[in-house]
């Protein structure tokens, strides 16, 4: 069982060059997130999805697009790059239910490295 | 909208020693609380968590945290750490009604020496 898995683990990129990081899970969980992890900051959320076809912002989207177009897989798009998207990026999942029976864990990714030069 | 501090940055701490890391919340609503442990050049996994119920929360690895309303608190204690245990540390909250998302602090490393 993969659990979560992100695509490329390790990427550098010039000032104004677009890519995507991939993130499938097997789990089939309702929920996906994107993170961006940053020294002190902790991790701060992107964009997230409750299901197939939807996504919403979270605290830091500008910059950053995202699609969900199945269950499994939640892309996470950088159009023009920026140095200050110089982060490691994490995804995560999880289920809906409720809170007790454990809904809210969140399953994470081993992480992307993303430099920008 | 809810926020979450950790004071200290950075634990040195011997081995076998014990160690406590602070966490304090901010919201006004009622939250779940979380500790997740990174460990070097890995993603996070869960500690343990808080829902409703005892305060006192167990964990794994011998972790436990422990809810204090009064004090919008959720402090993380091992009474003896291993070398193992090195690995950097976050607390978050989620709103009870705001779904699955999660608010992190923003990290402490713990730095276990032999």
């Amino acid at each position: 069982n993969a659990g979560v898995t992100q695509t490329p683990k390790f990427r550098v990129l010039k000032t104004g060059q677009s890519m995507t990081l991939l993130c499938a899970q097997d789990m089939n969980h309702e929920y996906m997130y994107w993170y961006r992890q940053d020294p002190g900051m902790g991790l701060r959320l992107i964009h997230y999805s409750v299901g197939e076809g939807t996504t919403a912002k979270g605290e830091v989207p500008d910059g950053y697009n995202v699609s969900r177009l199945k269950k499994q897989n939640f892309l996470l798009g950088l159009e023009s790059a920026a140095p200050s998207q110089t982060s490691v990026y994490f995804c995560a999942s999880s289920w809906t239910g409720t809170f007790a029976s454990g809904a809210n864990v969140l399953t994470f990714g081993a992480g992307s490295r993303l430099t920008v030069l | 909208a809810q926020s979450v501090t950790q004071l200290d940055s950075q634990v040195p701490v011997f081995e076998e020693a014990p160690v406590e890391l602070r966490c304090n919340y901010s919201s006004s609503v009622s939250v779940y609380l979380f500790w997740y442990v990174q460990y070097p050049n890995q993603g996070l996994q869960l500690l343990l968590k808080y829902l409703s119920g005892s305060t006192l929360v167990k964990g794994i690895n011998g972790f436990e945290a422990e809810f204090n309303k009064s004090q919008t608190s959720f402090h993380l204690r091992k009474p003896s750490v291993h070398i193992s245990d090195t690995a950097e540390y976050f607390c978050a909250v989620s709103r009870k009604a705001a779904g699955n998302k999660l608010t992190f602090g923003g990290g402490t490393r713990v730095l276990v020496k032999p």
